[in-house]
């Protein structure tokens, strides 16, 4: 069964900053990697796609990157602003089953002016 | 035009009552999803439409009655639900059944309040 872990559950870092998220899976037989944003109480807002044969995408600030055979991947955040304060979801997709989007648990990003 | 629509924004309702959430997408896809998501918590998948067929029900019970009319268009239905199914609820759409290089695109979600 795929599991999903996203470290660290929350992060808070003054304005300016570059910073990591972390996600990593168990099973590294995935389609894709989505990573999302939500902010409170609303739906979740797609950032960036990754294929199983790409090793990163970029929009932006953000920056994802993809390592399938270690099962993991990181969301890079160029030069924080406060307006990136949300919740980041990171979700696989496998090749197994029932080709379902699994979901991290989430990290809960702040940033400080 | 990536727009998931839902109504409505906001629903409370008591155990014995019925009602409907509705969503809609213009974007020619043929999947659309309903999750449910409970404070700090990730979304959970409940059901998957493709091509207006139900592919996927993740054993949910039967007090949720999904139903896909046209290929915009997704409801979900309720009846007797009880206050834990209190939650946000989501939908999603893909332009096929997730796979290769689908990206999902989610509504603002209806948050749901049982009494």
């Amino acid at each position: 069964k795929q599991e999903v872990t996203q470290i660290p559950a929350a992060l808070s870092v003054p304005e300016g900053e570059n910073l990591v998220l972390n996600c990593s899976f168990t099973d590294s037989a995935i389609y894709n990697l989505q990573w999302f944003r939500q902010d409170p109480g609303k739906g979740l807002t797609s950032l960036l796609l990754i294929q199983s044969s790409q090793r990163e995408q970029t929009s932006g600030r953000l920056n994802a990157s993809l390592d399938k055979s270690s099962g993991r991947s990181t969301l890079y955040i160029a030069a924080s602003q406060p307006g990136d304060s949300a919740t980041y979801l990171c979700a696989v997709i496998g090749i197994q089953g029932a080709q379902k989007l699994v979901f991290g648990q989430g990290t809960r990003l702040t940033i400080n002016p | 035009d990536t727009e998931v629509t839902q109504t409505p924004k906001h629903l409370v309702m008591g155990m014995t009552n019925k009602k409907s959430l509705k969503c809609e997408q213009h974007m020619g896809h043929r999947a659309m999803y309903w999750y449910k998501q409970k404070a700090k918590k990730p979304p959970e998948l409940m059901f998957v439409y493709s091509y207006e067929k139900l592919s996927i029900n993740e054993s949910v019970p039967s007090r949720f009655s999904p139903e896909c009319p046209n290929s915009s268009l997704l409801n979900l239905h309720l009846h007797a639900l009880q206050p834990e199914d209190s939650a946000l609820y989501l939908c999603a759409s893909s332009s096929r059944r997730s796979g290769v290089g689908e990206t999902q695109y989610f509504g603002p979600g209806t948050r749901l309040l049982v009494l």
